[in-house]
């Protein structure tokens, strides 16, 4: 099956850094989403990708869908304590079934 | 506001119990889904349905059953719960593969 690859498992950033986030996959994805998720509750979007190449901002976020449609990046810049959470790359093809990596922990120090 | 509801939050329930858990939007969305997530963890995709009267199994095997009767509504149900399905359990729906939006989650706990 379709398989996203996230890494590293966990990030530890100071307050007001910027940090970079890759989602790689085996396969050729149409729609790359990105999400949040804090303890307890379920995942939140964050930026959704439709097009190779697409770069997309919301706030401190960026994302781009990458050229060859198997990665995609998220940057978040002058960090904050809020950002901390679970941040969940996922992509879905033709069949609009999503695949989610498993997902990479920020810890943002203050 | 959410789109998308999840009841219960939170259960707690005996080994052997039947259990449903609820799903509901109000967004129109045609697919529907249900992934399952231990904590800190990735999500599993155990269900999903295209439409009315269409439900499929996700790639990781469940012993949960669902049905879509009306297009708002997705529940998903345990015959017999044990340990084993102690989870968190998260509902989400798309428009096509647009507008992809998770509900709270029921976080189950059997005993």
């Amino acid at each position: 099956g379709q398989q996203l690859n996230q890494s590293p498992q966990s990030m530890f950033i100071q307050e007001g850094e910027d940090v970079s986030m890759n989602c790689t996959s085996s396969s050729i994805f149409n729609t790359w989403l990105w999400y949040k998720q804090d303890p307890g509750e379920g995942p939140v979007l964050l930026i959704a990708l439709y097009k190779a190449g697409e770069l997309t901002s919301n706030g401190r976020l960026t994302a781009q869908f990458g050229i060859t449609r198997k990665d995609s990046f998220l940057n978040i810049s002058a960090s904050i304590p809020s950002d901390v959470g679970i941040y969940f790359c996922g992509g879905s093809g033709a069949n609009s079934k999503l695949t989610f990596g498993k997902g990479i922990t920020l810890s943002v120090r203050p | 506001e959410a789109d998308i509801y999840q009841t219960p939050r939170y259960l707690v329930i005996g080994t052997g119990k039947k259990i449903t858990l609820e799903c509901s939007q109000t967004m129109g969305h045609d697919k529907m889904y249900w992934y399952q997530q231990d904590p800190g963890m990735e999500l599993h995709l155990i269900h999903y349905s295209y439409g009315v009267n269409s439900t499929e199994k996700g790639d990781l095997s469940s012993e949960s059953t669902v049905s879509r009767i009306r297009t708002e509504h997705f529940p998903l149900t345990l015959e017999s719960a044990r340990p084993s399905h102690t989870s968190q359990y998260l509902c989400a729906s798309s428009m096509g593969g647009s507008g992809y939006t998770f509900g709270s989650g029921t976080r189950l706990t059997v005993v």
